[in-house]
């Protein structure tokens, strides 16, 4: 079984650029969810998606960030415009539906993000 | 005052070695604990996860939270250079209206080397 997939793996842009990162969760989960971690710092939730439909977003930093889940497959996860201080890695991870099975949150490999 | 406090180590230990891992929190509305795995330039990988106060072990793995204290610890058994890794403790509340599920807030991880 395929686990989290996530691209690009590694991306460089500038300042004021476009970043869209792609999220491919594991067949049949219902929830996605985005996390980061910048610079010396911790894995910070962003938002949680349940099939199409955002759950919670009370992570996301500012207007800047824009995630979708069309069809309720994968996601992408787009910066607009990048700052300098977006830079870190952006963790994909997902779960099936179950109420027992919840806490099995399986991450992806990450997207690392540098802008300069 | 960070919600999870967790020393970053480094911690080195020789092989066969008993290791503990700890985290304190200040938030007592959490109620799942989780501890996580991730080797370099990996995601993070779920270990155990944990309910109630008291020990659940998985092979060499023994997971222990006591709500009381606020003060969960991950104790490895007969420690292997494999397990080498940065581990993450990782806590949550339970679902209740808008607060997803899936929220997890991290520790800032420990860096575990364990040497030959």
């Amino acid at each position: 079984e395929a686990g989290v997939t996530q691209f690009p793996s590694h991306s460089v842009i500038e300042k004021g650029q476009t970043v869209t990162l792609r999220c491919d969760p594991i067949s049949g989960h219902d929830n996605l969810y985005w996390y980061r971690r910048v610079m010396g710092k911790e894995i910070k939730f962003l938002l949680h998606f349940v099939k199409e439909s955002k759950q919670d977003e009370s992570g996301m930093p500012n207007n800047r960030f824009l995630a979708e889940r069309t069809g309720g497959t994968y996601s992408t996860l787009k910066v607009q415009p990048a700052e300098l201080e977006d830079s870190g890695v952006y963790f994909c991870a997902s779960s099936p539906r179950s109420m027992t099975s919840r806490n099995t949150i399986y991450f992806g490999e990450g997207s690392w993000l540098t802008v300069v | 005052q960070k919600e999870v406090e967790q020393d970053p180590g480094p911690l080195s230990v020789p092989e066969g070695a008993i290791v503990s891992l700890n985290c304190t929190y200040s938030n007592s509305a959490f109620q799942y604990f989780m501890w996580y795995r991730q080797y370099s330039r990996k995601g993070p990988e779920l270990l155990m996860y944990t309910y109630s106060s008291g020990n659940k072990e998985d092979g060499r793995f023994t997971a222990q939270v006591d709500k009381s204290s606020k003060y969960i610890s991950l104790f490895i058994r007969d420690s292997q250079p494999s397990d080498s890794a940065t581990y993450l403790c990782a806590m949550r509340h339970p679902y209740a209206g808008g607060t997803s599920y899936g929220k997890l807030t991290f520790g800032q991880g420990t860096i575990l080397t364990v040497h030959p």
